[in-house]
């Protein structure tokens, strides 16, 4: 079984451009979630969504924005990028959402903004 | 509201040595534990996780984890490093509502093992 694939790998943009990050989901998992990694402020929840439904969303502005497609698949952006968005960007994918269920992370789209 | 600490941001370990990676949660409900280890340029992999079954968990790799109320601790161990243990070391608790019934994982800083021949 495939994991959790995550597109592209690496990202470089400037100040003030959008980027939009792609995740595949572990095949028949449902939920996906969002985690942001920086040096400073470590790994930070962004948004969680289930069947298409965002859940449950992450202390970050408006910038950040995702959604997720019927077939589980997910995308996240950012618009109007900013210096300090420069991260490891995180998909992480569940069969179900709850607060026991096991996470499988995928490599990751490490974003580095000019 | 739910948060972690994990003491130590660098641990330093001899090849055979016992591991000990220390964290300490707050949690206005029962929590829900994870250990996640992440290798350079990898995303995170589960260790292990405490769900209230055990006070013992044991996981993957040899690790295991005990969940300490009366401490609020959920310390991870192993009894003999080898050098592919070399990795950060993340302690996580779910940030969940008693009825929830969504992911959402609160992470602390990390811990990275250097494991020394």
């Amino acid at each position: 079984k495939a994991g959790v694939t995550q597109t592209p790998r690496y990202l470089i943009k400037t100040r003030g451009q959008q980027v939009t990050l792609s995740c595949s989901p572990i095949s028949g998992h449902r939920s996906v979630s969002w985690y942001q990694q920086t040096p400073g402020q470590g790994l930070q929840f962004l948004f969680e969504y289930f069947s298409e439904t965002q859940r449950n969303k992450g202390n970050f502005p408006g910038r950040f924005s995702g959604r997720q497609f019927s077939n589980s698949r997910s995308e996240m952006n950012v618009s109007t990028l900013e210096l300090g968005d420069s991260a490891l960007y995180l998909c992480a994918s569940s069969l179900v959402a709850g607060p026991e269920e096991k996470l499988f992370f995928g490599s990751g789209t490490q974003l580095s903004v000019l | 509201a739910q948060s972690v600490t994990q003491l130590g941001s660098h641990v330093s370990v001899s090849e055979g040595a016992l591991v000990l990676l220390r964290c300490n949660y707050s949690s206005s409900v029962p929590p829900y534990l994870f250990w996640y280890v992440q290798y350079p340029n990898q995303g995170l992999q589960l260790l292990l996780k405490y769900t209230s079954a055990a006070t013992l968990v044991k996981g993957i790799n040899g690790f295991e984890a005990e969940f300490k109320k009366s401490e609020t601790s959920f310390h991870l161990t192993k009894p003999s490093a080898h050098m592919s243990d070399a990795a950060e070391y993340f302690c996580a608790v779910s940030d969940h509502k008693f009825s929830g019934g969504y992911n959402k994982l609160i992470f602390g800083a990390g811990t990275r093992l250097a494991v020394h021949p």
